[in-house]
Formats: structure tokens, C-alpha cells, sequence
């Protein structure tokens, strides 16, 4: 099946800085990836789509200027965490549709993201 | 609103029984739904879909059932087994449209 890959899988970052996670489709071109959160024994929740070319869409109440994406190419997209606080510790996870097959959503490995 | 609802958190299964996982929708205009399977730091992986135009999809051990009049579906896995112990999201999605995640269920498949 389709392959979408997340770097890092884990990262650690000081209050204040800022962390780039970035989502790769492997296999396949998407023009339209998805970036979600995951909070501890939460449903997954859908921070933004990512559109290649152009600006990403957020979901109410995700800062965007807080939360930046960038969906440089068909295979790429990177979601940077600005001036991170331990508050945006968290799982998050990319996802792409595959052109190729219908319907379904391929997620990255997820990153977790600690913030101290 | 959650508009895709997972009522049991965590269910527990003696290993070759049948465990059965429930998810519930609001949204009429949902047509495609999907299973996912996660194990703990990794991404969601796709298990198992049914088309609105269908009432039960197998595959293997995994069978969906869907109930539109009552906006329900459910996973069956038979017989369970331990390596089936994961989260379980149920997603539903309308051509075009974002996919609405359920809150998960943890199972576990009891050796």
C-alpha cells in the first residue's frame, strides 16, 4: 500500500524554540495532505489540510501563526511548531489520500513532540 | 460536536474469541467509513472500509457491518488475538470531505 513517512519520530525541544516535522508521501503525489494532534486518550483531531502551491486550511481555533505549514512539493509538507511551550507537547500525525485507491487515508508513524 | 462517537474506551477479549468494536455517526451525508488500528507512538493504519452502498465488508479475521438507519457499525474480529491488542478509530467521510475520527477503543486480546 501507499507509504507516507513522517521525520522526526520523536523530538525534544526547549520552551521557546522551534521544531519542524516533516511528512513525506513515498510513493504517491499529494496535492492535499492532513496534519492531526492526538491527545493522550483523545480522538484525533484535525489541526489543518495542507494544499500544495498554496496555503495550508486550519481548522477553528488552530493557530495558524503558531502552527506553520508548508506543502512545497507533491510529496512534501512540514508542519513547524513556532515558539513552542510545554503545552504543545503532543502526538502528531500527517496523513495523505492516494489518488490511486479511493476513499482511504495512508498516516505517517506519527511524531512526539516533548516540550520542556 | 462529535459527530463519530466510540462509546467503550477499552475493551478486554480472551484470545480466539470474537471481539467487537462499535462506532456510532450523526451525519447522513457520510458515505465511506473505515477502520484504523494504532499501536502506541506509531501512525494509524488502515485495517478494514465499507462503502455506504454496503451493509458488511470481510477481510480475513476483520469484518465491518454497517446499519445506516441506525448510523451504526461495528468491527468484528474473529477469533481475536493477542497482536490485535491496539486503539481502534472508526472514521467517517463524505466524498470530498474531511475524515470525523471516533475516540478510539483500546482493546485488548487476553492470552
Amino acid at each position: 500500500g501507499a507509504v507516507v513517512s513522517q521525520h522526526p519520530s520523536w523530538v525534544i525541544c526547549k520552551s521557546g524554540t522551534s521544531v519542524k516535522i516533516e511528512c513525506r508521501s513515498l510513493d504517491f503525489q499529494a496535492t492535499t495532505m492532513f496534519w492531526y494532534r492526538q491527545f493522550p486518550k483523545q480522538s484525533l483531531m484535525l489541526m489543518a489540510t495542507s494544499n500544495e502551491g498554496s496555503k495550508a486550511t486550519y481548522e477553528q481555533g488552530v493557530e495558524k501563526d503558531k502552527f506553520l505549514i508548508n506543502h512545497a512539493s507533491l510529496t512534501l509538507s512540514t508542519l513547524t511548531v513556532t515558539s513552542a511551550h510545554p503545552e504543545d507537547s503532543s502526538f502528531y500525525i500527517c496523513s495523505a489520500r492516494d489518488p490511486r485507491v479511493t476513499g482511504e487515508l495512508f498516516f505517517g508513524e506519527g511524531s512526539r513532540l516533548t516540550v520542556l | 460536536d462529535q459527530q463519530v462517537k466510540q462509546n467503550s474506551p477499552s475493551l478486554s477479549v480472551q484470545e480466539g474469541r470474537i471481539s467487537i468494536l462499535n462506532c456510532d455517526y450523526t451525519n447522513s451525508m457520510f458515505d465511506y467509513f473505515l477502520w484504523y488500528k494504532k499501536y502506541p507512538a506509531e501512525g494509524p493504519t488502515f485495517l478494514i472500509s465499507i462503502s455506504s452502498i454496503k451493509d458488511k465488508n470481510e477481510d480475513g479475521r476483520f469484518t465491518v457491518f454497517l446499519n445506516k438507519s441506525a448510523k451504526h457499525l461495528s468491527l468484528h474480529i474473529v477469533p481475536s488475538q493477542p497482536g490485535d491488542s491496539a486503539v481502534y478509530f472508526c472514521a467517517a467521510t463524505s466524498v470530498g470531505n474531511q475524515f470525523y475520527f471516533g475516540t478510539g477503543t483500546s482493546l485488548t486480546v487476553i492470552p
